[in-house]
């Protein structure tokens, strides 16, 4: 059963344009959600999370928009950068629970 | 220092081998996480340890053996492997039953022959 689920394996974008990363999650108990970027051979890097009190965190060129209604969550670069290359997952969680739940990822290509 | 160091990098042993792969962060995180990921899969989770107990293991087979020597330093110790336990070995540390972010490791390519 994939509680978390990311529905598109790659999406490429053009530097300088925004990526929109998305996410849907089936457990209603997820009451906080994080964005990690992972680059070939490394370990994930954490990126930005929300907590369910919220619609909306904002980190410099990163936001994330939660839509618990919908049980979505997306992620947005704005402006875009070849460094943004990567595999972004997002992982859910519950307060009490030392587990993150990850998505099976997004392969993010910026084209110069 | 906000690194979590894993050695080695790469390994590679044969089924009848017996190795360890080594987990150190000195965060003061109380909670830390041995992880398994395979090619275009997410991380998944294999133990936890929070306060150095094992509180979470994941139904993984005997043949992983997780140990927390201290609060910094996480092993897995590795007994008669399968070529399909061929992985990226990530480790990872939070604070124990809050929202933080787990930091993780560069992992530990393991190539099981």
């Amino acid at each position: 059963d994939q509680q978390v689920k990311q529905n598109s394996p790659s999406l490429s974008v053009q530097e300088g344009r925004i990526s929109i990363l998305n996410c849907d999650y089936t457990n209603s108990m997820f009451d906080y959600f994080l964005w990690y970027k992972k680059y070939p051979a490394e370990g994930p890097t954490f990126l930005i999370s929300i907590s369910s009190i919220k619609d909306k965190n904002e980190d410099g060129r990163f936001t994330v928009f939660l839509n618990k209604s919908a049980k979505h969550l997306s992620l947005h670069i704005v402006p875009s950068q070849p460094g943004d290359s990567a595999v972004y997952f997002c992982a859910g969680s519950n307060f009490g629970n030392e587990k993150l739940t990850f998505g099976t990822g997004t392969r993010l290509t910026i084209i110069p | 220092d906000t690194e979590v160091t894993q050695t080695p990098k790469h390994l590679v042993m044969g089924m009848t081998n017996k190795k360890s792969l080594k987990c150190e962060q000195h965060m003061g995180h109380r909670a830390m996480y041995w992880y398994k990921q395979k090619a275009k899969k997410p991380p998944e989770l294999m133990f936890v340890y929070s306060y150095e107990k094992l509180s979470i293991n994941e139904s993984v087979p005997s043949r992983f053996s997780p140990e927390c020597p201290n609060s910094s330093l996480l092993n897995l110790h590795l007994h008669a492997l399968q070529p399909e336990d061929s992985a990226l070995y990530l480790c990872a540390s939070t604070t124990p039953g809050f929202y933080n972010e787990q930091f993780f490791g560069p992992g530990t390519r393991l190539t099981v022959l």
